[in-house]
């Protein structure tokens, strides 16, 4: 069964500065997704980045960028010029790709970000 | 296009009693998944259903949950018997389905469960 790890429980980070969450997560699968989800005080989730696993080049969406580490099963989120809005919890996700995989979500426990103004 | 509805966002239950929780997906979205948070913990998987058809219930408990999806209508989740331990929040998600992949899930407000 796969496995998702992320060994912040909390991380603080100044207004503007820059913040690195990691991400590791156990598989013997070869193709995969993995995800990083938002979880702001109401509690909706919100999908930040996305990475296929068979993309050598890392995903970025404005602020957000992945360093993805196929080999070592590392999958960091990187929060460039952090903002007040981006305090939050943060899940790392995993999804199997492969035909007759399971199509459902496996979180880690999350990382608490708190932005410093 | 309206997101994932997900009703009640509150359910206040007393122990023995019956929980209903309600997920309509995204428009033209046909599957379904059902996610427990429990206080200070990630989201688990429960069930995964198109309609009519559950394709993945390996998160269900064994006794007292299950889950539906009709033909017509939102997607049901059904706790029986209620116990203090089934207190949490529940997230639906629903994602399209895209020639003969699956894309992303995107999820509702959730609905708080508490059992008193």
């Amino acid at each position: 069964a796969q496995t998702v790890t992320q060994s912040q429980p909390e991380m603080s980070v100044q207004e503007a500065e820059t913040v690195t969450l990691s991400c590791t997560y156990d598989t013997s699968e070869s193709d995969y997704y993995l995800f990083w989800y938002k979880q702001p005080p109401s509690r909706q989730m919100i999908l930040v980045i996305r990475q296929e696993a068979y993309k050598q080049q890392n995903a970025t969406e404005n602020r957000f960028s992945v360093n993805f580490q196929k080999a070592a099963k590392s999958f960091s989120l990187k929060i460039s010029d952090s903002q007040l809005g981006d305090a939050a919890m943060y899940f790392c996700a995993y999804r199997s790709a492969g035909q007759g995989g399971s199509e459902k979500l496996v979180f880690g426990k999350g990382t608490k970000l708190t932005v410093n103004p | 296009n309206a997101g994932v509805m997900q009703n009640p966002r509150h359910l206040v239950r007393r122990r023995g009693q019956e929980a209903r929780l309600r997920c309509s997906p995204m428009k033209g979205h046909s599957h379904v998944y059902w996610y427990r948070q429990l206080p200070e913990e990630g989201l688990k998987f429960m069930v995964y259903l198109q309609k009519e058809n559950i394709i993945d219930e390996s998160g269900m408990p064994k006794e007292r949950f299950s889950a539906e999806f009709p033909k017509e209508g939102p997607s049901i989740l059904r706790i029986q018997q209620v116990v203090r331990g089934d207190s949490a929040a529940y997230f639906c998600a629903s994602s399209p389905l895209r020639g003969a992949v699956l894309y992303e899930q995107y999820f509702g407000p959730g609905t708080r469960l508490t059992v008193t």
